[in-house]
């Protein structure tokens, strides 16, 4: 069974661009989260979508942004980026929502320089 | 006051030995407890999860709940230098609006 897949790995980009991230949950989850994790922060809760709606949503400024298709796959976009948006950005699917029994992809590493 | 807190260590416990893993939560509606194990450079894996007060016990790992005192813990039997990670507790908490809180995590190093 295919585990949960991010793409791209890693990316570099310069302040005030956009970014986008993607996340293949494995087959047959229907929640996505997505979770930013840097070395003084620890792993924030960015949003959680279930069925293509975005049902919770962490602390994070209006340029963070998700969405979820019909397949379960999720995309989340960062716009103007800053250089605090350096991170680590994990995907994590679930078969249920409102668990925290979550298999985690590989994740995205962005730096913006 | 940060909602799940960790000691973050470097927590240093000889092989063989029993490494303890200690996490507080502020919320005293969290209903369900998670400790995930996150190797250098790779992703969180979840090892443990337990919802009532007491002992759980899964192999060398043991998760025991104290929800008076809101206290979790993770007990690693046998320590080997491959348990050697950084251990992340995680909380439910916002009972109706539930949310995954981490804390930032306990690196721990066992010494062969």
């Amino acid at each position: 069974k295919a585990g949960v897949t991010q793409t791209p790995r890693y990316l570099i980009k310069t302040r005030g661009q956009q970014v986008t991230l993607s996340c293949s949950p494995i087959s047959g989850h229907r929640s996505v989260s997505w979770y930013q994790q840097t070395p003084g922060q620890g792993l924030q809760f960015l949003f959680e979508y279930f069925s293509e709606t975005q049902r919770n949503k962490g602390n994070f400024p209006g340029r963070f942004s998700g969405r979820q298709f019909s397949n379960s796959r999720s995309e989340m976009n960062v716009s103007t980026l800053e250089l605090g948006d350096s991170a680590l950005y994990l995907c994590a699917s679930s078969f249920l929502r409102d668990t925290g029994e979550l298999f985690f992809g590989e994740g995205s590493r962005l730096t913006v320089l | 006051q940060k909602e799940v807190e960790q000691n973050s260590g470097p927590l240093s416990v000889p092989e063989g030995a029993i490494a303890s893993l200690n996490c507080t939560y502020s919320d005293r509606g969290s209903q369900s407890f998670f400790w995930y194990r996150q190797y250098s450079g790779k992703s969180p894996e979840l090892i443990m999860f337990i919802y009532s007060n007491g002992d759980k016990e899964d192999g060398r790992f043991t998760a025991q709940l104290n929800k008076a005192s809101q206290y979790v813990s993770l007990l690693i039997r046998d320590s080997q230098p491959s348990d050697s990670a950084t251990y992340l507790c995680a909380v439910n908490s916002n009972f109706g609006n539930e949310k995954l809180t981490f804390g930032t995590g306990t690196r721990l190093t066992i010494i062969p």
